[in-house]
């Protein structure tokens, strides 16, 4: 079975800074995986997805996140932080069995 | 637009009272999910439905009921069986419905559901 493991439950920055959130995966099979951001009392929106076509995949709002089957990770990043960046994060892979498995996420928070 | 919507935004059960949580999409998708979300728990998996007429249990279907008569429809009861019901639901869908796919789910903006 596959699984998703987020590294950090809470990850605070500096507008500017760079923002580095973890993700690692366990899998039998070439995975795909997916990253989605979720705004208070707010659904999931679609940041990124890894199909294998290229390790480093480009999103919305300036994100990217590199797979490293070697490390069985995508961690996701964003050069410079922006105040809109607050919110949840979650890390999802697709399973053969079971569809999408979700991440417990990480709540972003970007100080002034 | 086309999309997924989620009613009502907010609601409310009283001790014994079965509620139902409605999810319309317009995006013409075969799967559809339910989801249930706690505060640090991420999202858990209640139900979900491939085809019209046919629904399978997720990790947490216990006191919930699910119903598929229209593609485009999946309401989600939650029954007075499920004795801690406080929560967010999303609901959610698939353009197909393999598993194992590149394809990924999109989602609702959620109902919460409180205790009276």
């Amino acid at each position: 079975a596959q699984s998703v493991t987020q590294l950090g439950s809470h990850v605070s920055v500096s507008e500017g800074a760079l923002v580095l959130l973890r993700c690692n995966y366990s899998s039998s099979v070439p995975p795909y995986l997916f990253w989605y951001v979720q705004y208070p009392n707010q659904g999931l929106q679609l940041l990124l997805k890894y199909t294998s076509a290229a390790t480093l995949v480009k999103g919305i709002n300036g994100f990217e996140a590199e797979f490293k089957k070697s490390e069985t990770s995508f961690h996701l990043t964003k050069p410079s932080a922006h105040m809109s960046d607050a919110a949840e994060y979650f890390c999802a892979v697709s399973e053969p069995n079971n569809d999408m498995r979700f991440g417990a996420g990480t709540r972003l928070t970007v100080k002034p | 637009d086309g999309g997924i919507t989620q009613s009502p935004k907010y609601l409310f059960r009283k001790e014994g009272q079965n509620v139902t949580l409605s999810c319309e999409q317009n995006l013409n998708h075969d799967a559809m999910y339910w989801y249930r979300q706690d505060p640090g728990q991420g999202l858990r998996l209640i139900y979900y439905s491939q085809i019209v007429n046919d629904f399978q249990k997720g990790d947490i279907a216990e006191g919930y009921s699910v119903s598929r008569e229209k593609k485009e429809s999946f309401p989600l009861t939650v029954t007075s069986a499920q004795k801690n019901p406080t929560a967010f639901y999303l609901c959610a869908s698939r353009q197909d419905a393999t598993p194992y796919s590149a394809q990924p789910q999109h989602f609702g903006d959620g109902t919460r559901l409180s205790i009276l």
